[in-house]
Order: C-alpha cells, then structure tokens, then sequence
C-alpha cells in the first residue's frame, strides 16, 4: 500500500522550454502532496506544499513564477517548471500523505537535465 | 530553529557486524520523527514513525529507538542489501505541515 507514482522518471530538454512533472497517488487519496528538490549527496529540500484544490505554499526563496505547482483532484499533483535553463537541472521528488498525522510517501524522482 | 543532525555521514561495515545510527533533534515540539531509506535514484522509502520517548519500532534487522533528545536506528547483523542511505526528520506540533531532514548517513555493507 501508500504507492506514489512519479512521471516521467527522466528527462532531457533544451533551454527555455517548459517541463511538467506528474506525482500520482496509485492507492489511496492524498490531501496534502509535497515537492522537493535534491542535489547530489545532499538531503531533501522542500520547495512547495500543496493541498487539493488550494493554492501551493512556496518555501522561502522559491519562485512561485518558476515552479508551477497544481492540486487539482485528491490523487494527481503537477510540477511545472517553466522557461527551464541549466541552474533547474537536479532530481525533483514528490511525496503524498493522506492525513495530517500520516507520514509522507514518496515517488522515485525525476532526474531533469536542462541542456 | 529545528534542526536535526545525523551522524555519521558514512558508516562502512561488514556483513554480520551491528552499529547504530543517530539523529538528533532540537525542536520546539515534536509531532513525529521518520525513518527513510533512499537507495540512489530513487525516492525515500518509509520504514517507521516514532512519536513518543521510549518508543521503539521493529522491520527485519532494523530496530528504530527514540529519546528526548535523539533516534537511533539499529541495524543487527547486516546485509549488503541494506546499503542505502538512510535518512531521519521530525515533524514538529507548530510546523505540522512539514518534515525537517537530516543530512543522511549513508550506509556501505560489504560481503
């Protein structure tokens, strides 16, 4: 049980272009959905928290304008990171909890390369 | 500020030979404290949740401990599939929505 499904799992574009990364909950509803980022050897930072139908919240030095993130239903969140140059490369994970006292469970990232 | 520290960075073992890993912990108030394994490329996978002091949980050849003050995750007779890095965070009563990471200790078991 508690599988998170991250699409695509790798991807490869050129600068300037926009790329949006799908997080799915397969087996159970998720009312909060988290977006992280993780350079190499390096723990997990949080970008966003989302819960469905509210806006994202932004952590501090995360630019909401770049890093478009929908809730839309209780099992599908999008990551839309736009106008996508270099410095975006890194691996972009998602994770989902179906309740406030649930732990968050997570996908298997995206490794995005901004050529 | 909450912060959690992990130590070590890198731990080398032997297959068959027990250590620990630790996570501390300075928060305002503690809600929760996970335990992840990310093997490279991939996401963390959940292994506990520890919510009290005393508290200790059991999976296979890990056992996860908890104080006031730090976690311990206990790893008895290993294998070489146990080689990951493995990562602790708190979840705190104020910043509910949340979870603070450590910066892992990763994990070699050799044959």
């Amino acid at each position: 049980g508690a599988v998170v499904s991250q699409h695509p799992s790798w991807v490869i574009c050129k600068s300037g272009t926009s790329v949006k990364i799908e997080c799915r909950s397969l087996d159970f509803q998720a009312t909060t959905m988290f977006w992280y980022r993780q350079f190499p050897k390096q723990s997990l930072m949080l970008m966003a928290t989302s819960n469905e139908g509210s806006k994202a919240t932004y952590e501090q030095g995360v630019e909401k304008d770049k890093f478009l993130i929908n809730h839309a239903s209780l099992t599908l969140s999008t990551l839309t990171v736009t106008s996508a140059h270099p410095e975006d490369s890194s691996f972009y994970i998602c994770s989902a909890r179906s309740g406030r006292h649930q732990p968050q469970h997570f996908g298997d990232g995206t490794r995005l390369s901004i050529l | 500020e909450d912060q959690v520290t992990q130590s070590p960075e890198a731990l080398r073992l032997q297959e068959g030979e027990s250590s620990s890993l630790n996570c501390s912990y300075t928060v305002s108030g503690l809600r929760g404290l996970f335990w992840y394994r990310q093997d490279p490329g991939k996401g963390p996978e959940f292994l506990f949740t520890l919510y009290s002091a005393g508290e200790e949980k059991e999976k296979e050849r890990l056992k996860a401990t908890l104080t006031k003050k730090e976690s311990f995750l206990h790893i008895t007779a290993p294998k070489p599939e146990d080689s990951a890095t493995y990562l602790c965070a708190v979840q705190t009563i104020q910043g509910a929505q949340k979870l603070v990471f450590g910066q892992g200790t990763r994990l070699t078991i050799n044959p």
